[in-house]
C-alpha cells in the first residue's frame, strides 16, 4: 500500500500569506492520481484538487496543485480567513486508496 | 443535487454488531461505484470499503476485512455496511461517498461508538 506523508503537521500563517503544503508518497502515484481535500470542524471533507492539478468544481483559483511521481504540493496563494482548516492528500492510483495524515493550517 | 444521507450509527458494546445505511439521491445510483470512509475522533481519514455499480466487485481495508460487509440495493438507491465483531478502534464517523477514485460527494457521516 502507498503511504502518504504530509508536511508540515501544522502550519501557522496569517490571512493574505501564501501556504505551501507537501504530500510525499512512498512509491510513485500512478497517473498522478492524487487528490487534496479541505476539512473544517464538524464537516465532511471537501474535494479541492484531483489528478494532482485539476481544481474541483467551485474551488477558488487561489488553490492550486502541482507535482508528479512521489512529490505533490498544494498551494494557497493568498489565505482567506475561511481557508484555515485541515488538509488531506489522497492517492487513487492504486488499491487501497490511502490518505495522508493531514496538515492543520492555523492562524 | 446529489445527496448522501447516512443512518444507523450509535453506541454498541465491543463484539457487537451494527448496520449502517446510506440513502442516495440526485444521481443514477446504479451507475456509480460507492465507498465507505471513516474518521476516528480527532484523527485522519481511512478508506474502508468499495463496491462497484452492480455489487459484484468489492474491496476491504485489512483493518475491517472479515468483520465488515458492504452491499447495495440499486432498486432502493441505498448503500449498506454491516459491521460485526466491533472493537473500540472502530469508533469513528462513517461517511458514505460516491466513488470516482477521488471522492467528490460525501454524506454528513454517522457516528459509531464502540464502548462498554
Amino acid at each position: 500500500e502507498i503511504v502518504l506523508t504530509q508536511s508540515p503537521g501544522t502550519l501557522s500563517l496569517s490571512p493574505g500569506e501564501r501556504a505551501t503544503l507537501s504530500c510525499r508518497a512512498s512509491q510513485s502515484v500512478s497517473n498522478n492520481y492524487l487528490a487534496w481535500y479541505q476539512q473544517k470542524p464538524g464537516q465532511a471533507p471537501r474535494l479541492l484538487i484531483y489528478g494532482a492539478s485539476n481544481r474541483a468544481t467551485g474551488i477558488p483559483d487561489r488553490f492550486s496543485g502541482s507535482g508528479s511521481g512521489t512529490d505533490f504540493t498544494l498551494t494557497i496563494s493568498r489565505l482567506e480567513p475561511e481557508d484555515f482548516a485541515v488538509y488531506y492528500c489522497q492517492q487513487y492510483g492504486s488499491s487501497p486508496r490511502t490518505f495522508g495524515q493531514g496538515t492543520r493550517l492555523e492562524i | 443535487q446529489v445527496q448522501l444521507v447516512e443512518s444507523g450509527g450509535g453506541l454498541v458494546k465491543p463484539g457487537g454488531s451494527l448496520r449502517l445505511s446510506c440513502a442516495a439521491s440526485g444521481f443514477t445510483f446504479s451507475g456509480y461505484y460507492m465507498s465507505w470512509i471513516r474518521q476516528a475522533p480527532g484523527k485522519g481519514l481511512e478508506w474502508i470499503s468499495y463496491i462497484d455499480s452492480s455489487g459484484t466487485t468489492i474491496y476491504y481495508a485489512d483493518s475491517v476485512k472479515g468483520r465488515f460487509t458492504i452491499s447495495r440495493d440499486n432498486a432502493k438507491n441505498s448503500l449498506y455496511l454491516e459491521m460485526n465483531s466491533l472493537r473500540a478502534e472502530d469508533t469513528a464517523i462513517y461517511y458514505c461517498t460516491r466513488e470516482g477514485g477521488y471522492f467528490y460527494y460525501w454524506g454528513q457521516g454517522t457516528l459509531v461508538t464502540v464502548s462498554s
